[in-house]
């Protein structure tokens, strides 16, 4: 089976740092994503993580540990236009390579 | 076309009613997802076409729903005899292959009444 877990809600402020972790059990892992989806909107892709370590891109970083089953996102120099919902998903080649989202945590930036 | 496409944006729908749902995917994606989104839910996976083979058809909730992709592009899910759990956003996505990111539509909003 596949369980992905993220915290459902998380609130900061302008301007900090925010990290919003994914921690998951599969039978088998080919990657990680990241989406960002706004209200209403369609998800948008953000990272993609294979190996283990740290990819940055701007504001966003993806981490990955696949022996812990473990990732995150962090976000700097928060935006308002960064509230939104982020969610996790794994690649399972023995889901047929099918992503596995989890229930996505909403970001509340306030000022 | 630029990105996913999907039609309707909205649809209402009487309780026993059947619906269609369609979704253009990028050109030259082989790769073609339906999920759906309730309120407060993460996505559930639907089923799942790559190339020429024979579709993954393992998340489909009930015989009441089913899909198909014709000539490798546009794919239509129907749902037979809707039920008010049915309602949900589904999302169309496409990726190039298996192995690459998903582009996701805007999504049909259900409503069943």
């Amino acid at each position: 089976g596949q369980n992905i877990d993220q915290p459902t809600e998380m609130t900061a402020t302008e301007g900090a740092i925010v990290q919003i972790n994914c921690t998951y059990q599969t039978s088998g892992f080919n990657g990680l994503f990241w989406y960002q989806q706004h209200a209403g909107e369609a998800p948008t892709f953000l990272s993609y993580n294979v190996l283990d370590g740290l990819e940055e891109k701007g504001r966003f970083s993806s981490f990955l540990s696949r022996s812990k089953g473990y990732s995150y996102l962090l976000l700097k120099e928060l935006q308002m236009k960064d509230s939104a919902s982020y969610l996790c998903a794994v690649r399972d080649p023995g889901g047929s390579y099918i992503p596995t989202f989890g229930r996505g945590t909403s970001l509340i930036v306030h000022p | 076309g630029a990105g996913v496409s999907q039609s309707p944006s909205n649809k209402v729908t009487e309780k026993g009613k059947d619906v269609e749902l369609r979704c253009d995917p990028i050109s030259g994606h082989t790769a073609l997802y339906w999920y759906r989104q309730s309120l407060g839910q993460g996505l559930e996976f639907l089923i799942y076409f790559q190339g020429n083979s024979a579709p993954d058809k393992s998340g489909l909730p009930s015989d009441r729903f089913s899909a198909e992709r014709t000539g490798g592009s546009v794919s239509t899910l129907t749902i037979q005899r809707t039920q008010q759990e049915d309602s949900a956003v589904y999302l169309c996505a496409s990726s190039l292959t298996q192995n690459e990111k998903l582009f996701f539509g805007s999504g049909t909003q259900l409503s069943v009444l």
